[in-house]
């Protein structure tokens, strides 16, 4: 098993470029997430998928647009990048299911450079 | 407002040594707290989690415990090894907040051989 999976990790864009971040997961699990992680700051939700075909904002949305485009997959895009996005975006996963909130499995990281 | 607090940010220990580390939360109305690993450039791997109704949680060499009415939990490490130098996060999910992970800052452990 992978786990999950993130691509690119490294990327650098210039103001007002767009991209998508990709993450997909092989564990069947039903929740996805994207963070992003800043020093000082922590890790801060942007969106996350309780579910397929569900989407929910998080802390820090503005800026981003999300896809659920199935169970395994979670995009994350940026339209029109800002320096203050600069940051390392963190997918994770779990399983989602039952009333209880359960352990999240986190990808590698993409760290992003907007000039 | 719904904080998670780690304390302290650094730590620097000789290897072999018994150590703790500390979480704190503002609101003892939790579902769960875990405790992360995160290395260098690396992403985060999970290595406890202690749901709200249980005091501790045991794997290997660590011990988590979870104290609600005072807001506290430790992470304890027994005979520590330089692989476990590392940053260790605390991570509350709060009970009406369903699933988001609030952070703390993390610890910052160097073990030395």
């Amino acid at each position: 098993n992978a786990g999950v999976t993130q691509t690119p990790k490294f990327q650098v864009l210039k103001t007002g470029q767009s991209m998508t971040l990709q993450c997909a997961q092989d564990m069947n699990h039903n929740s996805m997430y994207w963070y992003r992680q800043d020093p000082g700051m922590g890790l801060r939700l942007i969106y996350y998928s309780a579910s397929e075909g569900t989407t929910d904002k998080g802390e820090v949305p503005n800026g981003y647009n999300v896809s659920r485009l199935n169970k395994r997959e979670f995009s994350l895009r940026l339209e029109s990048a800002a320096p203050s996005q600069t940051s390392v975006y963190f997918c994770a996963s779990s399983h989602g299911t039952g009333s209880l909130p359960d352990t999240q499995y986190f990808g590698p990281g993409t760290r992003l450079t907007v000039l | 407002k719904q904080e998670v607090t780690q304390i302290p940010a650094a730590l620097s220990v000789p290897e072999g040594e018994n150590l703790v580390l500390n979480c704190s939360f503002t609101d003892s109305a939790i579902y769960n707290l875990q405790w992360f690993r995160q290395d260098p450039g690396k992403g985060l791997t999970s290595l406890l989690l202690i749901q709200s109704s249980q005091r501790e949680q045991t794997s290997g060499r660590l011990n988590a415990s979870l104290d609600k009415s005072s807001g506290r939990s430790t992470l304890y490490i027994a005979a520590s090894q330089p692989g476990d130098s590392a940053t260790y996060l605390c991570a509350v999910i709060y009970a009406g907040n369903n699933r988001k992970l609030i952070w703390g800052l993390g610890t910052s452990l160097a073990v030395n051989p």
